[in-house]
């Protein structure tokens, strides 16, 4: 069966701290994973990540995928409050191409 | 990306009665996802509507209960029949993005039953 753990599942921090969310993955048949930043209803794209050691960036987030410990990291540097949010990890499988959601995370920033 | 106009944004409904969600998109795609966030949740599939055959359903879903159409590359609906207020939540429709972009979501149904 396939499990996706994403740890911590809660983080409260100050604004301007650096956070670091993790995400392990156990698929049948992992093709990328994906991480998406949910506020309301609708889940915002983050990254895609295919390959192994290659870090993508976008401003203050950043991400990095280990396809050989079933891991991914998603860093987020001088946190802002409107950073707070669910952030989510989703592996995609190969075939049915479908995704299959991590329980979130649930950052809150202080101000 | 694609761009998903997802209809109804909310309701609130009785339970025995059914709700039907609608999912346009802006270009043809083949594959189309709809998910179900209960409160406090993470995602979970309920199926993959694919034009022109049946929905594929995960584990612990049915077309009885979740009846899906797909009449075209840029059209699906999602019915929710005989409600009880269990099925109180966040609906979704999704689309596999192109390239490395990843997939694009419908702005989500939240539906309460009362």
């Amino acid at each position: 069966e396939d499990k996706v753990v994403q740890s911590p599942l809660s983080l409260v921090v100050h604004e301007g701290d650096t956070v670091t969310l993790n995400c392990s993955y156990e698929v049948t048949n992992f093709r990328s994973l994906l991480w998406y930043k949910q506020e309301k209803k609708a889940p915002t794209f983050l990254f895609m990540l295919t390959s192994s050691g290659i870090e993508k960036k976008s401003g203050r987030l950043s991400s990095i995928l280990d396809k050989k410990e079933l891991f991914s990291i998603l860093n987020i540097t001088a946190t802002q409050t409107g950073d707070s949010a669910i952030y989510l990890c989703a592996p995609i499988i190969q075939g049915a191409q479908k995704l299959v959601f991590g329980q979130g995370t649930r950052l809150t920033i202080n101000p | 990306s694609a761009v998903i106009s997802q209809k109804p944004s909310r309701d609130i409904c009785q339970r025995g009665t059914s709700l039907t969600i609608q999912c346009q998109v802006d270009s043809q795609v083949t594959m189309m996802f709809w998910y179900r966030q209960q409160p406090g949740q993470s995602l979970t599939l309920i199926a993959t509507a694919n034009q022109g055959s049946e929905a594929t359903y995960e584990s612990g879903f049915v077309i009885d209960k979740f009846p899906i159409s797909r009449p075209n590359l840029t059209f699906s609906t999602l019915t929710v029949s005989n409600m009880s207020p269990e099925d109180s939540s966040i609906y979704l429709c999704s689309v596999a993005g192109q390239d490395n972009y990843g997939y694009t979501f419908g702005s989500g149904t939240r539906l309460t039953v009362v």
